[in-house]
């Protein structure tokens, strides 16, 4: 157990829908990282914040953000949905945000699209 | 641009046998490595890492080294299980990557299966 927390662990929708996926990082954890996994892409970074800030962005869509409350836990929101964005989305935590540390993973949600 | 690029697989393997999977990296500055393993249907667990040149890192009898001048951390194992099948992301995290904060840049991932 990596103490990373995501819910849902599985969600369908449809095209052109919006979805919210969660994230707890582990205690103590300043950092969480989103990933997204997927068949032809592989895992790709889509966004970082450290301690409620936004810290880096990377291949992440205009229709997806995210944010990370005073708690810690982070949210992604993902709009407007195609059928390209069924996918593995992982949440990572670190102490923080230092490349040094680790990243721990949580299970992941899976996003269906149909 | 930074990436990772591992061997293709599928790696297909007797019990016992030894493992090798390549690993290089192309990078700015200087990088921490890491190697990551996914059982099927679970996140991602941390195998192990390295933060410098020839840094060994270890753990459940992998090893990997990491080499500066050959921009290479390949992972090996001396006796593999069963139990060892499962899909193995090598990973790089620097703080000079633009845009990308200390995200880590992974590999397409190496399938390994082992059988009795």
């Amino acid at each position: 157990d990596s103490g990373v927390t995501q819910t849902p662990k599985h969600l369908i929708t449809a095209t052109g829908q919006r979805v919210t996926l969660r994230c707890s990082p582990r205690s103590g954890d300043l950092s969480v990282y989103w990933y997204q996994q997927s068949l032809d892409q592989g895992l790709q970074f889509l966004i970082q914040y450290y301690n409620g800030e936004e810290r880096a962005k990377g291949n992440i869509l205009e229709r997806f953000s995210a944010q990370q409350f005073p708690d810690l836990h982070s949210e992604l929101n993902l709009s407007s949905l195609e059928l390209g964005d069924s996918a593995l989305y992982f949440c990572a935590s670190s102490v923080e945000g230092n490349s040094n540390q680790p990243q721990h993973f949580g299970d992941g949600t899976r996003l269906s699209i149909l | 641009g930074n990436s990772v690029t591992q061997m293709e697989g599928p790696v297909t393997l007797s019990e016992e046998a030894f493992l090798t999977i390549n690993c290089t990296y192309t990078a700015t500055g200087y990088p921490s490595l890491f190697w990551y393993v996914q059982y099927p249907g679970e996140g991602l667990q941390l195998l192990l890492k390295a933060t410098k040149a020839d840094d060994k890192g270890s753990n459940k009898g992998f090893e990997a080294t990491y080499r500066k001048e050959t921009t290479s951390f390949h992972l090996e194992k001396g006796s593999v299980q069963v139990s060892d099948s499962a899909v193995y992301f090598c990973a790089l995290s620097g703080r000079n990557f633009n845009q990308a904060g200390t995200a880590l840049i992974f590999g397409k991932g190496t399938t390994l299966s082992v059988s009795s």
